[in-house]
């Protein structure tokens, strides 16, 4: 099972909206509407931010959300603040009954 | 509040075995699957392995099949990762996380596992 492909790095000035992206196959991504996202701080353990495409669990900012076309799914964050800089993982659970994730992207607030 | 408390890691040399717990509290364990992900150093996630609620079904990751055993048991609220002929490359963090409907919505503080002569 190879890895979600996502871009290594995305950065944003505080306030603006960034995008990060994760792209998989018709076994992953494609395959199921169980696509989550994790923000991880250095350090910590991974939390869930997304989950089902674009539910968000209670307690997260709604500044996070979800969406997925075809065998690619997102994530945006909107009004870029400081504390959102993390590395971010996209998993989608797959035709193999297993989990995959993302390669990780970080966010670099500007 | 869902606590999961891994334990059990530590440093190994190649070729010899480990076993890890997760000791879990706050929800009633038997009635969800759980999972081991591991993070090596400076590395992203990976999915290691999975079991159902009463332990009916078992996925592992290729990196690991044959090698790795994923047990549980549900009078305990234990979950366990038995590691044999460990390999330099399994040095990571290992967590344990719930699993909930095709999410993994809590994760304990992982256990580093270090595989080095």
């Amino acid at each position: 099972q190879s890895a979600l492909t996502q871009p290594a790095s995305v950065s944003g000035s505080p306030g603006q909206s960034i995008t990060i992206s994760c792209t998989g196959t018709s076994s992953d991504v494609g395959a199921y509407n169980y696509v989550s996202w994790y923000q991880q701080h250095p350090g910590k353990a991974p939390k869930v931010m997304i989950y089902d495409v674009s539910n968000r669990p209670s307690g997260v900012s709604n500044r996070f959300s979800g969406s997925k076309s075809g065998n690619a799914a997102s994530l945006t964050i909107s009004g870029l603040q400081a504390e959102d800089e993390a590395d971010y993982y996209c998993c989608s659970y797959t035709r193999s009954l297993n989990y995959v994730f993302g390669t990780g992207t970080k966010v670099t607030v500007l | 509040e869902v606590q999961l408390v891994e334990s059990g890691g530590g440093l190994v040399k190649p070729g010899e075995s480990l076993r890890l717990s997760c000791a879990d509290s706050g929800f009633t364990f038997s009635s969800y699957s759980m999972n081991w992900v591991r993070q090596a150093p400076g590395k992203g996630l990976e999915w290691v392995s999975s079991i159902s609620s009463s332990s009916s079904y078992i996925f592992y990751a290729d990196s690991v099949q044959g090698r790795f055993t994923i047990s549980r048991d549900n009078a305990k609220k234990s979950l366990y990762l038995q590691m044999n002929s460990l390999r330099a490359e399994d040095t990571a963090v290992y967590y344990c996380a719930r699993e909930n409907h095709g999410r993994l919505d809590y994760w304990g503080q992982g256990t580093l596992v270090t595989v080095s002569s």
